[in-house]
């Protein structure tokens, strides 16, 4: 069984400040880690992925996590942050390869403030 | 290439009255999910389908809730009778099976709301 703990189901930034978002999961098997963006009225956009290469992984718009087995996170950050990255942010983890079953956190909506 | 496709966009019906929803997935791939999220939670497996069969509708409930997927392409989630309680989005999303680090690319969703 796996599972995703969001800490935070909002976090507030200023523009141009450091983007912090925090994800911890649980697996009992090598996981598969993903972080997912859902802006307003769109669809669940994958930010970036971590499939057991690098643990340091970069996504799309300047996000970048790092898997950190010892402490079972996942954190998502952006040294900058932009308007426009406002938007719900989500964790989700399978169970690696040949899994196809993403379990989903609840969510951290992301704000920022100009 | 268009992406996933789900409709209609939003949806008001009165309680016990059926409810459809409808999903066009990317061409060529053949996982198809169906996701139930709830406000604010994250999104929950209601059912996958390999091609036309379903391999995991342990979450779905059945009393109510079926789904199908006929040709393996277009899949369709039904709801009857609808409950109050099943106001939430419904997402579709798709993906390439047996591919490693495959990616699962979802539709806007249908948003849902039973009165």
């Amino acid at each position: 069984a796996q599972s995703v703990t969001q800490l935070g189901s909002h976090v507030s930034v200023s523009e141009g400040a450091l983007v912090l978002l925090r994800c911890n999961y649980s697996s009992s098997v090598p996981p598969y880690l993903f972080w997912y963006v859902q802006y307003p009225n769109q669809g669940l956009q994958l930010l970036l992925k971590y499939t057991s290469a690098a643990t340091l992984v970069k996504g799309i718009n300047g996000f970048e996590a790092e898997f950190k087995k010892s402490e079972t996170s996942f954190h998502l950050t952006k040294p900058s942050a932009h308007m426009s990255d406002a938007a719900e942010c989500l964790c989700a983890v399978c169970l690696g390869a040949g899994s196809y079953q993403l379990t989903f956190g609840k969510g951290t909506k992301l704000s920022v403030i100009p | 290439e268009a992406g996933v496709v789900q409709s209609p966009r939003y949806k008001i019906i009165e309680k016990k009255q059926p409810v459809a929803f409808w999903c066009n997935p990317i061409s060529g791939h053949n996982t198809l999910y169906w996701y139930l999220q709830n406000l604010g939670q994250g999104p929950e497996l209601l059912i996958r389908y390999e091609n036309e069969e379903a391999v995991d509708d342990s979450q779905l409930p059945k009393d109510r809730f079926s789904a199908e997927r006929l040709k393996g392409v277009d899949s369709t989630l039904k709801i009857q009778p609808a409950e109050l309680g099943d106001s939430a989005v419904y997402l579709c999303a798709s993906s390439v099976t047996g591919r490693r680090n495959t990616e699962a690319f979802f539709g806007q969703g249908t948003r849902l709301t039973v009165v």
